[in-house]
């Protein structure tokens, strides 16, 4: 069975700042990760993905994440945030085979302050 | 390309009822999700849909709950005898069969909120 523990429920920055979101997963197979972001009130956006090759990955709005399969860690980076970064941020994880359900961790509250 | 998109967003509904939600996913995608999101937590998997073929249900998904994909378009999600339990944030989403990276890449709806009173 697959799990995600994603480690600060919340994390509260001041603009410009930059910023880590630590997210750590259990598999007993290999995975494909993914980082998606929820503003109020409306669904889950895909920010950046992870199925092979470097492990360091870009995605959009200026994040990047790094795989580390040693560590079974997927952190999600932002250099500078903005207040519009302002959002609920969710680690997923799949098996890799097209068509499988993501499990989700409970998500991390990102709060950027002037 | 006009996005998955969720009807009703909201659905205030009295406990003992039956609700309804549809889901469109995107046009050229041929598999659907359904996901539930209660507060303070992220979307638990419920149902999966490879065109009309409903191939995983999760066993979140109790016999209130049954979900369609009647024409390989567009699904529904209903709840019979809905209980306060069962308010929480339903999501759809797709994903395409193209292959490739792209396959993985599911796409999400804004949701039906649905609070049972």
């Amino acid at each position: 069975a697959q799990s995600v523990t994603q480690l600060d429920s919340q994390v509260p920055v001041f603009e410009e700042a930059p910023v880590e979101l630590r997210c750590n997963y259990s598999s007993s197979v290999s995975v494909y990760l993914f980082w998606y972001v929820q503003y109020p009130n409306q669904g889950l956006q895909l920010l950046l993905k992870y199925l092979s090759g470097s492990t360091l990955v870009k995605g959009i709005n200026g994040f990047e994440a790094e795989f580390n399969k040693s560590q079974t860690s997927f952190h999600l980076r932002k250099p500078s945030v903005h207040i519009s970064d302002t959002a609920e941020y969710f680690c997923a994880v799949t098996h890799p085979q097209a068509g499988t359900a993501l499990i989700f961790g409970k998500g991390t509250t990102l709060s950027v302050s002037s | 390309d006009t996005g998955v998109s969720q009807d009703p967003r909201h659905k205030i509904t009295k406990r003992g009822q039956n609700v309804t939600f549809r889901c469109d996913p995107i046009s050229e995608h041929n598999r659907l999700y359904w996901y539930r999101q209660t507060l303070g937590q992220g979307p638990e998997f419920l149902t999966y849909f490879q065109n009309e073929a409903q191939l995983e249900k999760s066993r979140l998904l109790s016999d209130r709950f049954s979900a369609e994909r009647p024409k390989g378009s567009f699904s529904t999600l209903e709840i019979q005898r809905t209980e306060q339990g069962d308010s929480a944030m339903y999501l759809c989403a797709s994903s395409s069969r193209t292959g490739g990276e792209s396959s993985y890449e599911q796409y999400f709806g804004p949701g039906t909120r649905l609070t049972v009173t």
